[in-house]
């Protein structure tokens, strides 16, 4: 078992410009996490999925951040127009059901640089 | 809404010290509390989780940590560090028996090295 896979592990790119993180949670996980790590804000929840339905994208900046699940094996999550406030390490995360008390199993994360 | 306070963002102990990290929340019924850790270029990964029944839950590489309702409190510790133990631990809380307990509350996590 490979555990959550995210690539790329470090993502540069300019002001304006488009970014999309890739998230391969593990296999036979029904629940899919995104989280954003900053030094400032610490660890910030993104956006849920179960059963790739999307349930709660209640952090998700509304107008530049989104967040899919095609299908099982894999979710990505796309910024548009990024800004240097966009900066920081996205984390996805993978459990085997939605409830509380279940295991998050966390990817390495994404470091997103935005210059 | 639930909230987490690690008070200590940096502890520094000698090897084969024993160790406490804090950690208290804040949520009005009966809550999912966990320890993660995080060490470097690496995502989390859990040490410990209590939901219910005895207080003191038991996680890897000897860890513990106590849940006492009274206080609000869920302090991690270790009887004996180890230089690899140097990381980030972060407590979190999610609601009980909430709608919405998939959704965890992190701290801002406490930064711990270990000197030789």
């Amino acid at each position: 078992n490979a555990g959550v896979i995210q690539t790329p592990r470090h993502k540069v790119t300019g002001k304006g410009q488009e970014a999309t993180l890739w998230c391969e949670p593990i296999s036979g996980h029904s629940a899919v996490f995104w989280y954003r790590q900053t030094i400032v804000q610490g660890l910030e929840f993104l956006t849920y999925f179960r059963n790739q339905a999307p349930i709660d994208d209640s952090g998700m900046p509304k107008e530049r951040f989104s967040a899919q699940m095609p299908n099982q094996s894999h979710s990505t999550l796309k910024i548009q127009s990024t800004q240097p406030q966009d900066s920081a390490v996205y984390l996805c995360a993978s459990s085997p059901q939605g409830a509380g008390q279940n295991t998050l199993y966390f990817g390495a994360g994404t470091r997103l640089s935005v210059l | 809404a639930q909230s987490v306070t690690q008070p200590d963002a940096r502890v520094t102990v000698s090897e084969g010290a024993s160790l406490q990290l804090r950690c208290k929340y804040s949520y009005s019924g009966t809550p999912y509390l966990f320890w993660y850790v995080q060490y470097p270029r690496q995502g989390l990964q859990l040490l410990l989780k209590y939901y219910s029944g005895d207080p003191v839950v038991q996680g890897v590489n000897g860890f513990e940590a106590e849940f006492i309702k009274s206080n609000s409190s869920f302090h991690l510790r270790k009887a004996s560090v180890h230089w690899s133990d140097s990381a980030v631990y972060f407590c979190a809380v999610s609601a009980g028996s909430g709608g919405s307990n998939y959704k965890l509350t992190f701290g801002k996590g406490t930064l711990l090295t270990v000197t030789p």
